[in-house]
C-alpha cells in the first residue's frame, strides 16, 4: 500500500519569509499528486495537482507555487509568505478511484 | 459549480447510539463520493468510497449510502464508541474534470461521550 510523507509537521514562519513544504510518496509509481489547504473555518481547497514530473496545474490564483522534480516528490513553495497563507496543508494522491492523504503540515505565518 | 454541504456541523451523542451524518451535493454528475475521518491536527483517513453506480458501501460499523438523484449521501455509524470522536468529511469527485479533484464539505465534528 502507498505511504505519503509530509514534513515538517508544524511550521511557524514570519511574514515575507520563504516556504518549502515537501511531500514524498512510497508504494506507488506515477501517481497523480495534489496539494490541498484547510483554512480555519473553511473546507479543504485544492491548490495544485500534478499528473507527472514537471507537470503542475494551479486551481486558484495565489501566493504559492508547486513543483514536481521527481515522480514521487511534490513540493509547495512561496518566495514571500503572507498572513493569509496560514493553514493546514495536505498532500494527497489518487490510486485508482480512491484518494489518500498525508498527515499534513500546520503552517502559521506570524 | 459543485457545492458540498454537511449537516450538522457538530454532533454529541452518548456511547452506544446509532447515528447518521448527512452530506448533500448540488451537482449529481459525480464520479464518486468518499467519506473521510480527521482527528484533531491530523490528516484524513479514508473510510468509504462509493462509486456513482453504487448505492451503498459497508465497512465494519460504518455504512455509507448514495442517492445521486436527490444529491445526498449518508454515513451511518452503528453502536458509536468514544474512539469514533473525530471530524467526518465527505468529498465528491466531480465528473466534469479528469483531474481527480475532490470537492469537500465543511465536515461534521462528532463527540461520543462515555
Amino acid at each position: 500500500s502507498q505511504t505519503i510523507h509530509q514534513w515538517p509537521a508544524t511550521l511557524v514562519q514570519p511574514v515575507g519569509s520563504p516556504l518549502s513544504l515537501e511531500c514524498t510518496v512510497e508504494g506507488t509509481s506515477n501517481p497523480n499528486l495534489y496539494w490541498y489547504r484547510q483554512a480555519a473555518g473553511r473546507g479543504l481547497q485544492l491548490l495544485f495537482y500534478s499528473v507527472g514530473i514537471g507537470q503542475i496545474s494551479s486551481e486558484v490564483p495565489q501566493n504559492l507555487s508547486a513543483s514536481r522534480p521527481q515522480d514521487r516528490q511534490f513540493i509547495l513553495s512561496s518566495k514571500k509568505l503572507l498572513l493569509s497563507d496560514s493553514g493546514f496543508y495536505l498532500c494527497a494522491l489518487v490510486r485508482g478511484d480512491e484518494a489518500f492523504f498525508g498527515q499534513g503540515t500546520r503552517l502559521t505565518v506570524v | 459549480k459543485q457545492e458540498v454541504t454537511q449537516i450538522p456541523a457538530a454532533l454529541s451523542v452518548p456511547e452506544g447510539e446509532n447515528l447518521v451524518l448527512n452530506c448533500s451535493f448540488t451537482d449529481s454528475a459525480i464520479y464518486n463520493l468518499q467519506w473521510f475521518r480527521q482527528d484533531p491536527g491530523k490528516g484524513l483517513t479514508s473510510l468509504l468510497l462509493i462509486q456513482s453506480s453504487q448505492r451503498e458501501q459497508t465497512s465494519g460499523r460504518l455504512n455509507a449510502s448514495l442517492d445521486k438523484s436527490s444529491g445526498r449521501s449518508t454515513l451511518y455509524i452503528a453502536a458509536s464508541q468514544p474512539g469514533d470522536s473525530a471530524t467526518y468529511l465527505c468529498a465528491a469527485r466531480i465528473k466534469s474534470s479528469n483531474t481527480g479533484k475532490l470537492i469537500f464539505g465543511q465536515g461534521t465534528t462528532l463527540q461520543v461521550k462515555p
